[in-house]
């Protein structure tokens, strides 16, 4: 069974900091782009990036929203994907998904995670 | 930037329900449609603007190029009370729309 499974959610104080983990599994994970996507409450879906695989050496890409504050990483020998997080403000707070992408070069979403919250309050 | 219209609808069973989806720029047909039911993950419905998605019922389908994209349910039924995101995939970074939002009057 394909399966994603996120972790690493919780309770965060305002410019701390957090990674969230993404399991894969039933799938050639290392033959797969991986993505964030976040979600509010209440509100719609957000992109924030993705990581390409080895063939594609590694690349990453985010959402201008997060640039500079959010990184994502990925290590193959352990089917998992992350996404570290600095300099977190309220307006993170949100559901956090990660999703496998169809083809490295097809990013359309094919598999989705549960998601974990993130909550960032003082 | 990805615009989708309307914002909500209401409709009845059986009947046919279009949502349009606009990107600021020519994407091509680098288009998906997911639905987002009430407190579940979204689920992909549709690629390549018109490419249903394996086990999607056909009664969803999508059209467009460029700029402009349609997600149409011929005949709505009550288990697709969601909301429908666009996203587009043509260049980093992708986004999605801000969503439509359908339920039933």
């Amino acid at each position: 069974e394909v399966q994603l499974v996120e972790s690493g959610g919780g309770l965060v104080q305002p410019g701390g900091s957090l990674k969230l983990s993404c399991a894969a599994s039933g799938f050639t994970f290392s033959g797969s782009a991986m993505h964030w996507v976040r979600q509010a409450p209440g509100k719609g879906l957000e992109w924030l990036g993705r990581i390409r695989t080895e063939t594609n050496t590694y690349a990453t890409a985010y959402a201008a929203s997060v640039k500079d504050r959010f990184i994502i990483s990925r290590d193959d020998s352990k089917n998992t994907a992350y996404l570290h997080m600095d300099s977190l403000k309220t307006g993170d707070t949100a559901v956090y998904y990660c999703a496998r992408a169809y083809l490295d070069s097809a990013a359309f979403l094919l598999v989705w995670g549960q998601g974990t919250p993130v909550t960032v309050s003082s | 930037q990805m615009t989708q219209s309307p914002s909500s609808l209401s409709a009845s069973v059986g009947d046919r329900v279009t949502i349009t989806c606009r990107a600021s720029q020519g994407i091509s047909i680098y288009l998906a449609w997911y639905q987002q039911k009430p407190g579940k993950v979204p689920n992909l419905l549709i690629y390549a603007a018109s490419t249903l998605q394996s086990g999607v019922p056909s009664r969803f389908s999508g059209s467009g190029s460029g700029t402009d994209f349609t997600l149409t349910i011929t005949s709505l039924q009550p288990e697709d009370v969601a909301t429908y995101y666009c996203q587009h995939y043509h260049s980093v970074p992708f986004a999605f729309g801000p969503g439509t939002k359908v339920d039933f009057k």
